[in-house]
């Protein structure tokens, strides 16, 4: 799975301020995935983008939350006005093209950026 | 809806020790079940797969049998090494790129 960067990873910010967590994938793969994992949970699916494509979002909050996957450069998951709650480990995950086929699960993910809302 | 629930850690054993870890899920309908591993400082890695019922799984000597009558995927292996010292998530997912995930088990293992 060596190849997915995120960064920060550790971020820290204020009630109020904007987080913006980046994700590069790895070499050759097109399609990100953000997971979060509040504290005492497991992994929870946010936001699937391919290049300049945002395809699913059904897991993003309605308010304050984005992302993007511009054609040069990282996906961007970007958090406005945080709040405590938003604090939570954040992962990008990649693959290579298409939607990921649960049989083969072949997600490679990053080290994870953990934010903590002070 | 869907769910994976695994066992509280940590996980301590001694090197050699006999490991398992547990999972349980429960699902709608029939999910292809998943063990990941996140090592000290590295990104979440697929460990083993089961793609339908009674499938089992293996790698790196951990193995893990999709038992549909009890709605488990368990995590054994037979001789843990400090090397295999890490955090495991268990996980389903049907055809899509939703992964549900567990909220990860982390074991140690002292020589």
């Amino acid at each position: 799975n060596a190849g997915v960067m995120q960064n920060p990873r550790h971020l820290v910010r204020r009630r109020g301020q904007e987080a913006r967590l980046r994700c590069s994938p790895m070499k050759g793969h097109s399609h990100v995935y953000w997971y979060r994992q509040l504290p005492e949970e497991g992994l929870k699916f946010m936001v699937y983008l391919q290049k300049e494509n945002i395809i699913d979002e059904s897991g993003m909050p309605k308010e304050r939350f984005s992302a993007e996957f511009p054609k040069e450069g990282p996906s961007i998951l970007r958090i406005q006005q945080v709040v405590r709650g938003d604090s939570a480990a954040y992962f990008c995950a990649s693959s290579p093209g298409g939607r990921v086929q649960a049989n083969t699960g072949e997600l490679f993910f990053g080290e994870g950026s953990r934010l903590t809302v002070l | 809806g869907d769910s994976v629930t695994q066992m509280e850690g940590p996980v301590t054993l001694s090197e050699e020790a006999f490991l398992t870890i547990n999972c349980t899920y429960t699902a709608t309908g029939y999910p292809s079940l998943f063990w990941y591993v996140q090592y000290p400082g590295e990104g979440l890695q697929l460990l083993l797969k089961a793609t339908k019922a009674d499938d089992k799984g293996s790698n790196k000597g951990f193995e893990a049998t999709y038992r549909k009558e009890t709605t488990s995927f368990h995590l054994e292996k037979g001789s843990v090494q400090v090397s295999d010292s890490a955090v495991y998530f268990c996980a389903l997912g049907y055809n899509t790129d939703k992964l549900i995930f567990g909220t990860g088990t982390r074991l140690q293992v002292f020589p």
